[in-house]
């Protein structure tokens, strides 16, 4: 089972919308979450990285949220365009091991004029 | 432009051929990693490494080898393909310092038939 779950699987959004994408994790021992985006046919390019001490962090339009305590972290994009329909990801790295880290399997966003 | 280089960006092999898909960094980073990226799957990880001579197991090692001799190479061997090794494959590379998010290069799509 996948220790990191991310909902919805995809969604279509009117460009100029807003739309929260969901990430829950089973992970432990926690270090930081990150959330990609992933462009089709492109590697994933990072948009933010929070310790559990972090609730919220801002990458312009994209803002995301942390709860350590209930292991759910969200990501929120303001007034969408074309430019960010992606596949976006949520990674969860563990504390002790370089080698220990779980990806989400994405959630891919089409913005339609 | 500084970043993560994979060659080749697509590949066919038989089955049983091997062949290495070269990664290379000019970002000076200590950590480097290899995933492959399934349908409907998050990214796993291969094999990564922490430095020059040192490599280790990820999460779906078998029938790949890796070496790292420098700092900026990190290639990936494939033994003897088999079908079940068709996918995507990506390497990414971070500074030592885990507060620093991962670059990943473009990708090999690798089809085994």
């Amino acid at each position: 089972k996948n220790q990191v779950e991310q909902s919805p699987q995809s969604l279509i959004i009117l460009e100029g919308k807003n739309c929260t994408l969901q990430c829950n994790y089973t992970v432990s021992p926690f270090s930081n979450l990150r959330w990609y985006k992933q462009d089709t046919g492109r590697g994933p390019v990072s948009l933010t990285i929070m310790t559990f001490s972090e609730n919220t962090k801002s990458n312009g339009r994209y803002t995301a949220t942390l709860d350590a305590d209930t292991k759910q972290s969200s990501l929120h994009i303001t007034a969408s365009q074309l430019s960010d329909s992606a596949s976006y990801i949520c990674v969860v790295i563990y504390t002790d091991s370089w080698g220990k880290l779980q990806f989400g399997a994405g959630t891919q966003v089409v913005v339609t004029p | 432009n500084a970043g993560v280089t994979q060659t080749p960006k697509f590949q066919v092999l038989k089955t049983g051929q091997s062949m290495t898909l070269q990664c290379a960094q000019d970002m000076n980073h200590e950590y480097m990693s290899w995933y492959r990226q399934d349908p409907g799957m998050g990214l796993r990880l291969i094999h990564y490494s922490v430095g020059a001579g040192i490599t280790d197991q990820g999460e779906v090692p078998n029938g790949y080898n890796v070496s790292r001799s420098t700092t900026e190479d990190f290639p990936l061997r494939l033994l003897s393909a088999a079908p079940s090794q068709t996918s995507v494959y990506f390497c990414a590379s971070s500074p030592s310092d885990r507060a620093y998010g991962y670059t990943f290069g473009s990708g090999t799509r690798l089809t085994v038939v």
